[in-house]
């Protein structure tokens, strides 16, 4: 059965130091990998997907094949950092669907 | 340019009520997913359309559970005879999705429904 583990619910760092938030999935594919970032009071929204090797705000995701994972990682937390983040492959099962971990709280301690 | 919307932002049902979500998609896209958000998890899949297409409801919990996108733009989620476990963040999702492409997934504000 396809599984998303996000092992640590609550993360807090104090700004300026590294975050890495973890996620693995267990799929016999290859999935397209994204993570979603959720802001207090703000929707849902993209905060950088696997395809598009792009860094956003500084975050950055390697996708490990062999273990199956897809960690985020930013060298330098920011206060405007803290928020909700969701791991969220998607298994091309026919229709693009986003299987969502279970999410971290980031909280950045200034 | 305008995003997703949903209506209404809030919902209080009492149980065995029926109740009617809905989503206003951004115009042009194609694909249109809800999912269910249980307080401290996840979204979680629950139905999925391509234009007026419901290609796949396997997320649905029970039959009390019904979507309809009839024209392919505006799309509506209804609950019959709602229960406690039923409450939840309902949230709708568009997306491009042209020639099968995987497009980014624009989530709406979610509607919060609590059934007493």
């Amino acid at each position: 059965a396809q599984r998303v583990t996000q092992p640590e619910k609550l993360l807090s760092v104090f700004k300026g130091a590294p975050v890495e938030l973890k996620c693995n999935y267990s799929y016999s594919g290859s999935p397209e990998l994204f993570w979603y970032v959720q802001y207090s009071r703000q929707r849902l929204q993209l905060l950088l997907r696997h395809i598009s090797r792009e860094s956003i705000k500084g975050f950055t995701a390697d996708l490990n094949k062999g273990e199956t994972s897809f960690h985020l990682k930013k060298p330098f937390a920011q206060e405007e950092d803290s928020a909700m983040y969701y791991c969220a492959p998607s298994f091309r099962d026919g229709n693009n669907r986003l299987a969502f971990g279970k999410g971290n709280q980031v909280v950045v301690i200034p | 340019g305008a995003g997703v919307s949903q209506s209404p932002r809030y919902k209080v049902a009492k149980r065995g009520q029926d109740v009617a979500l809905r989503c206003d998609p951004i115009s042009g896209h194609v694909s249109l997913f809800w999912y269910q958000q249980a307080l401290g998890q996840g979204p979680e899949f629950l139905t999925y359309f391509q234009n007026e297409a419901q290609l796949d409801k396997s997320g649905l919990p029970s039959d009390r559970f019904f979507a309809e996108r009839p024209e392919g733009s505006v799309s509506t989620l209804k609950i019959q005879r709602t229960q406690q476990e039923d409450s939840a963040v309902y949230l709708c999702a568009s997306s491009l999705d042209l020639a099968g492409y995987q497009e980014t997934q624009y989530f709406g504000p979610g509607t919060r429904l609590l059934v007493l």
